[in-house]
């Protein structure tokens, strides 16, 4: 699987879209991106997922570029309760083996 | 409710003394796998498993045991347990990825270990 490039930190104001980048320039053709995030020391949550186009649910819109090196996550509302860490994670489909996770984006949100 | 439910959730323990951290899942998953998360080095995958007798390694095996002899739980086993285990453990399931699946992992609630 590809490896992905976060930034460590991230502050967004409440109220405000908040917009997480993520690289993963060596992405392959039939790899999809994968955002979770991790509230406190709780079990990480998936949040969203996509190969080429973008998708939106109810927790986030995902915006893949159109080379694929790249993505953004946007939650568009950001709360005080969506402070976590943001992980982004490249995967093949079908895929034997689970998810490996970098570091991740530490975001906060500020009141 | 589908929930993947570890056991214990705190355990402190001493160097060497066996201990087992139980995993189930209710939602018919073919896939489990462990993960320890460390400060400073994310989530890294311990075991995982395909299906029920298939168990491979991950990406920090070492001192480290996991059985799949039901499709529900998934237990890891530290048969001498050493201070660097000490950590915050976390299983996960998820369906066979397929064309008609997302592939979303399911996570416990997690295991926080202390080994003296």
């Amino acid at each position: 699987d590809a490896k992905t490039t976060q930034p460590p930190s991230m502050d967004c104001a409440e109220g405000r879209a908040a917009n997480l980048p993520c690289n993963h320039s060596t992405i392959s053709g039939n790899e999809y991106v994968y955002w979770y995030r991790q509230i406190h020391s709780q079990g990480p949550q998936y949040i969203i997922h996509g190969l080429k186009n973008n998708e939106t649910n109810e927790m986030a819109s995902l915006i893949i570029t159109e080379d694929r090196k790249s993505s953004t996550l946007i939650l568009p509302h950001a709360t005080l309760r969506d402070t976590a860490v943001y992980y982004c994670i490249v995967r093949r489909l079908p895929s034997a083996r689970q998810l490996t996770f970098g570091s991740g984006t530490q975001l906060t949100v500020l009141p | 409710e589908a929930q993947v439910t570890q056991n214990p959730r705190y355990l402190i323990t001493v160097t060497g003394k066996k201990l087992t951290v139980t995993c189930s899942q209710n939602m018919n998953h073919e896939y489990m796998s462990w993960y320890r998360q460390d400060p400073g080095l994310g989530l890294r995958q311990i075991y995982y498993s395909m299906n029920v007798e298939v168990t491979d390694k991950g990406d920090v095996p070492e001192g480290y045991k996991v059985s799949r002899k039901e499709k529900r739980n998934f237990p890891l086993i530290l048969e001498s347990p050493s201070p660097n285990q000490t950590s915050l453990y976390f299983c996960a399931s998820s369906l066979r990825t397929s064309g008609s699946s997302t592939g979303e992992l399911f996570f416990g609630e997690g295991s926080r270990l202390t080994v003296l």
